[in-house]
């Protein structure tokens, strides 16, 4: 079974750019996650879809950053401009619904550095 | 919200067991989970724990005390691949979703 894809692998941009990384889940994984890890700390939940419609955005900047899952498959997130502490790994992560015993898996992640 | 914490750092010998404590503060539990993420890879699930008591897993264990907001992951036999971090992660009924919290890791240094 294929796991989750993300691309790219990383990116390097200058403060107040644009950048957009994508992600692909597990196939027939219903929810599918965005984290930010900053060097040092745990992941840190962005956004989580089920299927194409939003179940938690709450600690999405939403002045700069946004998401889209428009079929309920791949999905993209956009940072726009992108500031100097948004240099992180941006996680994407899925599952196979939001059960009780539902484990989240990792895609690689793309390192992103902001100059 | 949430609050979890975890060592930041421990070393233990090839061969030993190590235990890995993590605390939690959260008005909706719903499970934790133990992950292992080695330097610049992705975190991959470890185990699960919903209700209190042990779980086994080959060389890892995992513990849980609902009511002391406790838990623990058991390491056996250590191996120098199992250097890495570990993060504990809880998931909170609020939202109406599978909202999961990690805590800042405890990087793990297996030495010889």
């Amino acid at each position: 079974e294929a796991g989750v894809a993300q691309s790219p692998r990383y990116k390097i941009i200058e403060k107040r750019q644009s950048v957009a990384f994508w992600c692909n889940p597990i196939s027939g994984h219903a929810t599918l996650y965005w984290y930010q890890q900053i060097l040092g700390q745990g992941p840190k939940l962005l956004i989580q879809f089920q299927n194409n419609g939003v179940v938690d955005d709450s600690q999405l900047p939403k002045d700069r950053f946004s998401a889209e899952r428009l079929k309920g498959v791949d999905s993209t997130l956009k940072i726009q401009p992108a500031k100097l502490e948004d240099s992180a790994v941006y996680l994407c992560a899925s599952s196979l619904r939001q059960g009780l015993a539902d484990t989240q898996y990792f895609g690689p992640g793309t390192r992103l550095t902001v100059l | 919200g949430q609050n979890i914490d975890q060592p930041t750092e421990m070393t233990a010998t090839e061969g030993a067991i190590v235990q890995i404590n993590c605390t939690y503060q959260t008005s909706g539990f719903n499970g934790l989970f133990w992950y292992q993420q080695h330097a610049g890879e992705a975190p991959t699930f470890l185990s699960y724990n919903v209700l209190d008591g042990l779980e086994e897993k080959g060389r890892f264990s995992s513990f849980l005390s609902r009511s002391k907001g406790y838990s623990y992951l058991l390491l056996k036999e250590l191996q120098m691949k199992d250097s890495a971090s570990y993060l504990c992660a809880v998931r909170d009924r609020a939202g109406g979703g599978n909202k999961l919290t990690f805590g800042t890791g405890t990087q793990l240094k297996v030495e010889l």
